[in-house]
């Protein structure tokens, strides 16, 4: 059973375009992630919901929205696709919001491509 | 205040030999070092982690050695083999806040025959 999964894997779209990403987890955590990975790996947190409501919003385009429709559910909506945002984006989960010593279980990631 | 640096970008090493990677932090309130493994088309997995009451965490091949007073810590791969061949990241988070979690910038691995 994959614990955290991201549809669809690959990407390949038009500059302009609008395209949405979709995370499930099956582990029962409250809090999930979306993460940018660039070229050079750097990790960058992008966003995090805890039981459907946002509780980290770090500094990104107005373009991307994530939308929570429950616990298990982190959805990524993407408008007018630039060439920067070609990267690869991971979805985690973990299972409390606050506490330290709570590791975040990632999904195999979405390599996002914009021609 | 909210870096972790992570050295070196990238690191060969002789198969049986030992890996060694390090992170330095700023933030005093940081209060977990996870240190998370990456390979090609995967993500990343939590390999092993540390809280800063302890100077030292072993499992296995793997030892997080944690200096509180420098505030720096480091990841030792003891008879490294070429399975470990992956992108390492140390991390650093804290109790106080929503679980958000500081990565290193990433250490790719090679360990060769």
């Amino acid at each position: 059973d994959t614990a955290v999964s991201q549809t669809p894997k690959y990407l390949v779209t038009q500059m302009g375009n609008d395209k949405s990403i979709k995370c499930e987890q099956n582990l029962g955590h409250d809090t999930m992630y979306w993460y940018k990975q660039d070229s050079k790996k750097f990790l960058k947190i992008m966003f995090s919901y805890n039981n459907k409501e946002l509780i980290i919003n770090e500094t990104v385009p107005n373009r991307f929205s994530p939308k929570s429709p429950d616990k298990a559910h982190l959805n990524l909506h993407i408008n007018s696709l630039e060439l920067g945002d070609s990267a690869v984006y991971f979805c985690a989960s973990s299972p409390a919001r606050g506490g330290s010593g709570q590791p975040q279980h990632f999904g195999d990631g979405t390599r996002l491509s914009i021609l | 205040q909210q870096q972790v640096k992570q050295s070196p970008q990238s690191l060969i090493v002789q198969k049986g030999g030992i890996s060694i990677i390090n992170c330095a932090y700023e933030n005093t309130a940081f209060d977990y070092f996870p240190w998370y493994q990456q390979f090609p088309g995967k993500g990343p997995a939590l390999l092993i982690a540390i809280r800063p009451d302890v100077s030292e965490k072993k499992e296995g091949r793997f030892t997080i050695s944690f200096n509180k007073s420098a505030k720096q810590f480091s990841l030792h791969i003891m008879d490294s083999q070429p399975g470990d061949s992956a992108t390492y990241f140390c991390a650093a988070t804290y109790s106080g806040g929503y679980q958000k979690v500081t990565f290193g910038t990433g250490t790719k691995l090679q360990v060769i025959p």
